[in-house]
């Protein structure tokens, strides 16, 4: 089993949905969980930044970290073309490097 | 403007040789990174520094050598050992002991051909 589970879509959906992506990990050391966007050929950008489990919102989008069930999410509202791009979930135990899932890539179509 | 760059932006490998990429950060981060992306794969850690003169092996090491003689500078050797080079390398910096994200360089594109 690998230690993030991200899958690689690809999703399409229409200007204005409501998108959904998701990531699921084995290992219960996990503690810092973010969200980066990479454009293509292009390098991440950190898009969103969680710390343990809760909730956090940032204008259209916002991140979820369930911990009990190592499941972490990204919700983006009112989605627009700009968005199209891969998404790439991110997570770390203390000092070690990130652990990036496959990334999934959108596209919203206008 | 503060920021990592990554040099060249494509590069061409033949069989054999070895190449070098160069990253250069102007952060102050003291923690750099070297991922390799491959379509369908993801990110995998190559080599990673936490100080100056001391660095470790990631996921995928083999094949590749790093140093890191400056702050500023963590260079990535592809050397011919290296059976698949082709690939789009991306380094990375952060502060060492934060929470902070990684900071992304814009990355180069190594063909072999």
């Amino acid at each position: 089993q690998k230690e993030v589970e991200q899958d690689p879509g690809p999703l399409s959906v229409p200007e204005g949905a409501i998108v959904s992506l998701n990531c699921t990990y084995s290992n219960s050391a996990f503690q810092y969980f973010m969200w980066y966007r990479q454009y293509s050929r292009k390098g991440p950008e950190l898009l969103m930044y969680t710390y343990s489990s809760g909730n956090k919102e940032d204008g259209r989008f916002t991140a979820q970290v369930d911990k009990s069930s190592k499941y972490i999410s990204l919700f983006i509202r009112d989605s627009q073309p700009s968005d199209s791009a891969t998404y790439l979930c991110a997570m770390r135990a203390g000092n070690t490097p990130l652990v990036f899932g496959k990334g999934t890539r959108l596209s919203v179509i206008a | 403007d503060g920021g990592i760059t990554q040099s060249p932006k494509y590069l061409f490998r033949k069989e054999g040789q070895n190449v070098t990429l160069s990253c250069e950060q102007n952060l102050n981060h003291d923690a750099m990174y070297w991922y390799r992306q491959d379509p369908g794969q993801g990110l995998r850690l190559i080599y990673y520094s936490q100080i100056v003169n001391d660095f470790q092996k990631g996921d995928i090491a083999e094949g590749y050598s790093v140093s890191r003689e400056k702050k500023e500078s963590f260079p990535l050797t592809v050397t011919s050992a290296q059976k698949n080079p082709t690939a789009f390398y991306l380094c990375a910096s952060t502060l060492w002991g934060t929470s902070y994200g990684y900071t992304f360089g814009s990355g180069t594109r190594l063909t072999v051909v």
